[in-house]
């Protein structure tokens, strides 16, 4: 079965500072997402990341804070901006593999831990 | 976006049985019923993905009724190792393949 996974798996960060998360598949895929899930929640769609254009962001996410790149089938970047405490989060990327039908599951990467001091 | 409702918790002893329900009276024609599995740390695993009847895989069975308005994931003969939380999710409306999580179904599974 194919494989996706991210990097870093976890990171400890000074606030104001950035990190960039990337998820990489090993098979192309025709979606990828990205999730936050903060401590004891459910997750939280961030944003559709789109190849060779600007990602489609969900309310209450920005692009200045979380820019995401997606340059081709099976790489995505989703970068952590200008730092907080309350950024701190388990972010997921999942994608939806070509051939897949109108079923579109989606699967999920391991998560990159992320812990803002 | 069709949302779902499910119970917040349920306890289980290995070896039984357990079914979780979900209701999605908002399930549009087009869209799938899927369960996902979240271990602590760890991104939610696919369980099952059903459109209407039944489907069972290794795993579990998915039963969906006519209307389609909920669903049944069933899991037989539960272990510890089957602890974990469940989400019941529709794929949004408008083909545009988002998942719009819950707050899922904690399972707990005792000795």
């Amino acid at each position: 079965s194919a494989v996706i996974s991210q990097k870093p798996s976890r990171d400890i960060c000074q606030r104001g500072t950035s990190l960039t998360i990337q998820c990489q598949v090993d098979s192309q895929v025709t979606m990828m997402f990205w999730y936050r899930q903060q401590p004891g929640q459910s997750l939280t769609l961030i944003a559709t990341a789109n190849q060779g254009s600007e990602a489609t962001y969900e309310s209450g996410f920005v692009i200045d804070k979380f820019p995401i790149s997606r340059p081709n089938l099976t790489f995505s970047t989703l970068t952590v901006s200008n730092m907080s405490p309350e950024d701190s989060s388990i972010y997921l990327c999942s994608v939806v593999f070509v051939g897949q039908g109108p079923s579109d599951t989606q699967y999920f990467g391991p998560g990159t831990r992320l812990t803002v001091l | 976006l069709a949302k779902t409702t499910q119970p917040i918790s349920m306890d289980s002893y290995e070896g039984q049985e357990v079914n979780i329900t979900c209701s999605h009276n908002n399930i549009a024609t087009n869209d799938y019923i899927t369960w996902y599995q979240q271990f602590p740390s760890q991104g939610p695993r696919f369980i099952i993905q059903g459109y209407k009847t039944k489907v069972t895989n290794e795993v579990a069975s998915l039963f969906i009724p006519a209307d389609r308005k909920s669903s049944t994931l069933s899991l037989p003969r539960v272990s510890l190792s089957d602890t974990a939380v469940y989400y019941c999710l529709v794929r949004g409306s408008g083909n545009t393949g988002k998942l719009i999580f819950g707050q899922g179904t904690t399972l707990q599974v005792k000795p």
